[in-house]
């Protein structure tokens, strides 16, 4: 079956600090990708949806100065927090769809800890 | 826009007892509705989804869902649970569009399992 994975699994890191999160598609070629935050006990909200190659398409109310996300190669987008702050703690996933079918294949995701 | 409520945020029940998780959405347009379950530090799995034609879905794992379309509901069942069962488990509603769409989630039901 179609994989995705997550690197790092969790991660904690000092505020101001910028963390990268990466998602790869490890037998398909993702042609979209999303990316969700989960909180505790929590629903997955979408920050954003990312085609291979375009600008990212983000969700009211997240910040995409904030949130950077980069889908440069059909296998790997990236999320990048900057200047994270202690609200940003959260379990962040990433979801990728190889194409107009309608599953999306989901990460494992990463926890952050922001300290 | 689409809106999915879980009632259930907990549901107890014994091993080989059946069991019924409450899915309600909310849409103007047609939807497709899925539903996923996480296990602790994974990411979800896709366990059955409903896009059209007979509105009782089989999934994996021996769940079954079915769509009322008078009563706005897709809930999840299965006859018989195991304790590997025990997991969270969520909705997910997306607008029924033809090309792939993001998805809406609910809250989240966690099912305990107990011997």
């Amino acid at each position: 079956g179609a994989v995705v994975s997550q690197h790092p699994s969790w991660v904690i890191c000092k505020s101001g600090t910028s963390v990268k999160i990466e998602c790869r598609s490890l037998d398909f070629q993702a042609t979209t990708m999303f990316w969700y935050r989960q909180f505790p006990k929590q629903s997955l909200m979408l920050m954003a949806t990312s085609n291979e190659g375009s600008k990212a398409t983000y969700e009211q109310g997240v910040e995409k100065d904030k949130f950077l996300i980069n889908h440069a190669s059909l296998t790997l987008s990236t999320l990048t927090v900057t200047s994270a702050h202690p609200e940003d703690s959260s379990f962040y996933i990433c979801s990728a769809r190889g194409g107009p079918g309608l599953e999306q294949f989901f990460g494992p995701g990463t926890r952050l800890t922001v300290l | 826009a689409q809106s999915v409520t879980q009632l259930d945020s907990q549901v107890p029940v014994f091993e080989e007892a059946p069991v019924e998780l409450r899915c309600n959405y909310s849409s103007s347009v047609s939807v497709y509705l899925f539903w996923y379950v996480q296990y602790p530090n994974q990411g979800l799995q896709l366990l059955l989804k409903y896009l059209s034609g007979s509105t009782l879905v089989k999934g994996i794992n021996g769940f079954e869902a079915e769509f009322n379309k008078s009563q706005t509901s897709f809930h999840l069942r299965k006859p018989s649970v195991h304790i590997s069962d025990t997991a969270e488990y969520f909705c997910a509603v997306s607008a029924a569009t033809g090309t792939a769409s993001k998805l809406t989630f609910g809250t989240g039901t966690r099912l305990q399992v107990t011997l």
